[in-house]
Protein backbone atom coordinates (compact mmCIF):
# COMPACT_ATOMS: atom_id res chain seq x y z
CA UNK A 1 0.00 0.00 0.00
CA UNK A 2 1.30 3.85 -0.23
CA UNK A 3 3.35 4.65 2.76
CA UNK A 4 4.63 7.74 3.60
CA UNK A 5 7.67 7.90 6.39
CA UNK A 6 9.41 11.23 8.35
CA UNK A 7 11.80 11.08 10.71
CA UNK A 8 9.83 9.68 13.59
CA UNK A 9 12.54 11.10 16.38
CA UNK A 10 12.41 15.19 17.33
CA UNK A 11 15.30 16.95 15.68
CA UNK A 12 16.79 19.54 18.18
CA UNK A 13 19.52 22.03 16.21
CA UNK A 14 20.72 25.50 17.65
CA UNK A 15 19.11 28.87 16.24
CA UNK A 16 20.97 30.11 13.04
CA UNK A 17 21.53 26.37 12.25
CA UNK A 18 19.70 24.78 8.79
CA UNK A 19 17.54 22.34 10.19
CA UNK A 20 16.81 19.66 7.40
CA UNK A 21 13.72 17.32 7.23
CA UNK A 22 13.15 14.03 5.16
CA UNK A 23 9.94 12.82 3.78
CA UNK A 24 10.21 9.04 2.25
CA UNK A 25 7.23 7.21 0.18
CA UNK A 26 7.00 3.88 -1.17
CA UNK A 27 4.68 2.05 -3.68
CA UNK A 28 3.65 5.34 -5.49
CA UNK A 29 5.05 8.26 -7.50
CA UNK A 30 3.35 10.98 -6.65
CA UNK A 31 2.50 13.86 -8.74
CA UNK A 32 2.75 16.24 -6.34
CA UNK A 33 4.25 16.66 -2.70
CA UNK A 34 3.06 19.36 -0.09
CA UNK A 35 4.38 20.50 3.27
CA UNK A 36 2.73 21.95 5.92
CA UNK A 37 3.51 23.08 9.64
CA UNK A 38 1.51 22.34 12.70
CA UNK A 39 1.76 23.79 16.11
CA UNK A 40 0.22 22.65 19.06
CA UNK A 41 -3.61 22.70 18.99
CA UNK A 42 -3.59 24.21 15.81
CA UNK A 43 -4.71 23.05 12.06
CA UNK A 44 -2.10 22.21 9.53
CA UNK A 45 -0.80 25.27 7.59
CA UNK A 46 0.62 24.60 4.17
CA UNK A 47 4.05 25.57 3.26
CA UNK A 48 5.39 24.69 -0.09
CA UNK A 49 4.27 22.40 -2.80
CA UNK A 50 6.40 20.67 -5.37
CA UNK A 51 5.41 18.99 -8.68
CA UNK A 52 7.54 16.21 -9.98
CA UNK A 53 9.00 17.75 -12.66
CA UNK A 54 10.45 20.28 -10.27
CA UNK A 55 13.85 19.48 -8.72
CA UNK A 56 13.63 22.38 -5.94
CA UNK A 57 11.22 25.10 -4.58
CA UNK A 58 12.28 27.81 -2.06
CA UNK A 59 10.24 30.03 -0.63
CA UNK A 60 12.17 32.90 1.78
CA UNK A 61 14.27 31.25 4.26
CA UNK A 62 12.44 27.44 3.20
CA UNK A 63 13.25 25.06 0.55
CA UNK A 64 11.96 21.70 -0.53
CA UNK A 65 13.81 19.27 -3.04
CA UNK A 66 11.94 16.25 -4.82
CA UNK A 67 13.89 13.20 -5.79
CA UNK A 68 12.06 10.72 -7.70
CA UNK A 69 14.22 8.22 -8.34
CA UNK A 70 14.83 8.31 -4.25
CA UNK A 71 11.53 8.32 -3.77
CA UNK A 72 12.44 11.42 -1.03
CA UNK A 73 12.04 14.67 -0.55
CA UNK A 74 13.86 16.77 1.95
CA UNK A 75 12.50 20.24 3.45
CA UNK A 76 15.57 22.61 4.85
CA UNK A 77 14.59 25.80 7.03
CA UNK A 78 17.57 27.95 6.79
CA UNK A 79 19.32 30.36 9.25
CA UNK A 80 16.25 28.77 11.86
CA UNK A 81 14.48 30.16 14.54
CA UNK A 82 13.07 29.41 17.57
CA UNK A 83 9.60 30.63 16.37
CA UNK A 84 10.80 27.74 13.50
CA UNK A 85 9.71 24.98 16.43
CA UNK A 86 6.87 23.10 15.40
CA UNK A 87 5.98 20.13 13.79
CA UNK A 88 6.70 19.38 9.82
CA UNK A 89 4.14 17.39 7.83
CA UNK A 90 4.54 16.21 4.49
CA UNK A 91 1.98 14.77 2.27
CA UNK A 92 1.29 13.65 -1.52
CA UNK A 93 -2.09 12.89 -3.67
CA UNK A 94 -3.13 9.24 -3.88
CA UNK A 95 -4.38 8.48 -7.37
CA UNK A 96 -6.25 11.22 -9.31
CA UNK A 97 -8.31 12.17 -6.45
CA UNK A 98 -7.81 15.12 -4.50
CA UNK A 99 -6.93 12.57 -0.95
CA UNK A 100 -3.70 13.64 0.63
CA UNK A 101 -1.34 10.57 1.94
CA UNK A 102 -0.01 11.77 5.60
CA UNK A 103 3.04 11.47 6.73
CA UNK A 104 3.54 11.26 10.97
CA UNK A 105 5.44 14.46 11.16
CA UNK A 106 8.70 15.64 12.88
CA UNK A 107 9.16 17.90 15.37
CA UNK A 108 11.66 20.46 15.38
CA UNK A 109 13.12 22.72 17.92
CA UNK A 110 15.03 25.39 17.41
CA UNK A 111 17.21 26.39 20.78
CA UNK A 112 18.24 29.97 21.13
CA UNK B 1 -12.78 35.93 9.17
CA UNK B 2 -11.70 34.53 5.71
CA UNK B 3 -9.88 31.30 7.15
CA UNK B 4 -12.00 28.14 7.91
CA UNK B 5 -13.81 28.25 10.42
CA UNK B 6 -14.93 24.73 12.78
CA UNK B 7 -17.41 24.53 15.96
CA UNK B 8 -17.34 23.39 18.38
CA UNK B 9 -13.23 23.78 19.54
CA UNK B 10 -14.10 21.41 21.76
CA UNK B 11 -16.79 19.00 22.58
CA UNK B 12 -17.00 16.33 25.75
CA UNK B 13 -20.06 13.77 25.49
CA UNK B 14 -21.09 10.49 27.52
CA UNK B 15 -20.34 7.61 25.38
CA UNK B 16 -23.42 6.43 23.27
CA UNK B 17 -24.49 9.70 22.79
CA UNK B 18 -24.76 11.98 19.30
CA UNK B 19 -22.33 14.37 18.19
CA UNK B 20 -22.31 16.98 14.99
CA UNK B 21 -19.38 19.16 14.04
CA UNK B 22 -19.69 22.26 11.48
CA UNK B 23 -16.98 22.98 9.23
CA UNK B 24 -17.64 26.77 7.57
CA UNK B 25 -14.56 26.67 4.40
CA UNK B 26 -13.43 28.99 2.83
CA UNK B 27 -16.10 31.14 0.84
CA UNK B 28 -15.44 29.99 -3.33
CA UNK B 29 -13.76 26.71 -1.95
CA UNK B 30 -15.80 23.85 -3.95
CA UNK B 31 -13.61 20.91 -2.06
CA UNK B 32 -13.91 20.28 1.30
CA UNK B 33 -12.32 17.57 3.64
CA UNK B 34 -12.74 15.78 6.94
CA UNK B 35 -9.66 14.24 9.08
CA UNK B 36 -9.06 12.25 12.24
CA UNK B 37 -5.83 13.34 14.23
CA UNK B 38 -5.03 11.29 17.10
CA UNK B 39 -2.65 11.62 19.69
CA UNK B 40 0.98 10.43 18.06
CA UNK B 41 -0.87 9.47 14.74
CA UNK B 42 -1.01 11.08 11.44
CA UNK B 43 -4.37 12.66 9.78
CA UNK B 44 -6.47 10.10 8.55
CA UNK B 45 -9.02 10.91 5.71
CA UNK B 46 -12.36 10.77 6.48
CA UNK B 47 -14.15 12.01 3.47
CA UNK B 48 -13.94 14.73 0.39
CA UNK B 49 -16.69 16.73 -0.61
CA UNK B 50 -16.96 17.83 -4.03
CA UNK B 51 -19.65 21.19 -4.18
CA UNK B 52 -22.36 18.93 -2.19
CA UNK B 53 -21.21 15.80 -3.39
CA UNK B 54 -18.82 13.20 -1.47
CA UNK B 55 -16.79 11.54 -4.31
CA UNK B 56 -14.98 9.45 -1.75
CA UNK B 57 -16.34 8.40 1.46
CA UNK B 58 -13.57 5.77 1.49
CA UNK B 59 -12.29 6.71 4.96
CA UNK B 60 -15.16 6.84 7.37
CA UNK B 61 -14.44 4.14 9.83
CA UNK B 62 -18.32 2.59 10.59
CA UNK B 63 -21.56 3.73 9.61
CA UNK B 64 -21.66 5.45 12.68
CA UNK B 65 -20.05 8.10 10.95
CA UNK B 66 -21.94 10.45 8.48
CA UNK B 67 -21.25 13.91 7.20
CA UNK B 68 -22.84 15.88 4.55
CA UNK B 69 -22.48 19.86 2.86
CA UNK B 70 -25.65 21.81 1.97
CA UNK B 71 -25.11 24.60 -0.30
CA UNK B 72 -21.59 24.07 -1.43
CA UNK B 73 -20.93 25.78 1.85
CA UNK B 74 -20.79 24.54 5.22
CA UNK B 75 -20.37 20.79 6.10
CA UNK B 76 -21.37 19.15 9.00
CA UNK B 77 -19.70 15.67 10.29
CA UNK B 78 -22.26 13.51 12.53
CA UNK B 79 -20.86 10.74 14.77
CA UNK B 80 -24.16 8.36 16.15
CA UNK B 81 -23.59 6.23 19.35
CA UNK B 82 -20.03 7.94 20.03
CA UNK B 83 -17.36 5.10 21.38
CA UNK B 84 -14.19 6.12 23.74
CA UNK B 85 -12.20 4.95 20.26
CA UNK B 86 -13.92 7.94 18.71
CA UNK B 87 -12.15 10.66 20.92
CA UNK B 88 -9.68 12.40 18.78
CA UNK B 89 -9.30 15.92 17.04
CA UNK B 90 -11.19 16.23 14.04
CA UNK B 91 -10.17 18.86 11.20
CA UNK B 92 -12.10 20.21 8.40
CA UNK B 93 -9.75 21.45 5.11
CA UNK B 94 -11.39 22.97 1.95
CA UNK B 95 -9.33 24.16 -0.98
CA UNK B 96 -10.26 25.40 -4.21
CA UNK B 97 -10.33 22.72 -7.41
CA UNK B 98 -8.45 24.18 -9.97
CA UNK B 99 -5.15 22.36 -10.35
CA UNK B 100 -2.88 20.54 -7.07
CA UNK B 101 -3.98 23.40 -4.62
CA UNK B 102 -3.08 23.17 -0.37
CA UNK B 103 -5.83 22.57 1.42
CA UNK B 104 -6.51 24.91 4.40
CA UNK B 105 -7.15 23.87 7.81
CA UNK B 106 -9.35 25.16 10.86
CA UNK B 107 -8.06 24.69 14.00
CA UNK B 108 -10.62 21.02 14.67
CA UNK B 109 -13.02 19.90 17.14
CA UNK B 110 -11.18 18.33 19.92
CA UNK B 111 -13.84 15.51 20.77
CA UNK B 112 -13.70 13.56 24.07
CA UNK B 113 -15.94 10.78 24.82
CA UNK B 114 -15.67 9.67 28.80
Amino acid sequence: SQKIEQNSEALNIQEGKTATLTCNYTNYSPAYLQWYRQDPGRGPVFLLLIRENEKEKRKERLKVTFDTTLKQSLFHITASQPADSATYLCAFNAGNNRKLIWGLGTSLAVNP
Amino acid sequence: GAGVSQSPSNKVTEKGKDVELRCDPISGHTALYWYRQSLGQGLEFLIYFQGNSAPDKSGLPSDRFSAERTGGSVSTLTIQRTQQEDSAVYLCASSSLSGYQPQHFGDGTRLSIL
